[in-house]
């Protein structure tokens, strides 16, 4: 199965700042089938970014993804106060569905 | 409006068993692949099965293999999860999710928790 491994594991970065998460897979993941989420205490995950670039349905736009091959990064810029949560890419294909272990981004 | 809605969860013996139903509403099932992804208390995301729009094809982590069985009822609008031989790993928080094409995961229901102990 393929791997997914985001970095870092906890991220502290202030409001109105970027944040940059990376996730990294053990092979070569096709860019259309590389997802991104957000997840809130006690809530589901929301799915942010698809296709490796393409953000879904009411994501705002401070919100993009970039990458192709074995890397990949989620970026938010000017961070609002809603936007601390944890954030886990994932691969999807060949009947396999892997996330990564998921990156905490919390106020400094 | 896109509703997916978990039940059954529960407290359970260690290999004992347990039927977990989600409720789809908002949108024809039968037009989509369905996914359950789990949680463990304070874990990350872990994907259990998929099944496609006819139940022909349902894929599995290999921790859940042979002990649990994904199904549909497009007709009840109905996703379910036949969980056999649990164990104390199980324990999480089930979320049944649905797969827009070439999207990936694009709506979850609130999941359904399941504990497993004696």
């Amino acid at each position: 199965d393929i791997v997914l491994t985001q970095s870092p594991g906890t991220l502290s970065v202030s409001p109105g700042e970027r944040a940059t998460l990376s996730c990294r897979t053990s092979q070569t993941v096709s860019s259309a089938y590389l997802a991104w989420y957000q997840q809130k205490p006690g809530q589901a995950p929301r799915l942010l970014i698809y296709g490796a670039s393409s953000r879904a349905t009411g994501i705002p736009d401070r919100f993009s993804g970039s990458g192709s091959g074995t890397d990949f990064t989620l970026t938010i810029n000017r961070l609002e106060p809603e936007d601390f949560a944890v954030y886990y890419c994932q691969q999807y294909g060949r009947s396999r569905y892997t996330f990564g272990q998921g990156t905490r981004l919390e106020i400094k | 409006e896109v509703q997916l809605v978990e039940s059954g969860g529960g407290l359970v013996q260690p290999g004992g068993s347990l039927r977990l139903s989600c409720a789809a509403s908002g949108f024809t099932l039968s037009n989509y692949w369905m996914h359950w992804v789990r949680q463990a208390p304070g874990k990350g995301l872990v994907w259990i099965s998929r099944i496609n729009s006819d139940g022909s094809s349902t894929p599995y982590a290999d921790s859940v293999k042979g002990r649990f069985t994904i199904s549909r009822d497009n007709a009840k609008n109905m996703l379910y999860l036949q969980m056999n031989s649990l164990r104390a790993e199980d324990t999480a928080v089930y979320y049944c999710a649905r797969e827009e094409v070439a999207v990936s995961l694009d709506y979850w229901g609130q999941g359904t928790p399941v504990t497993v102990s004696s």
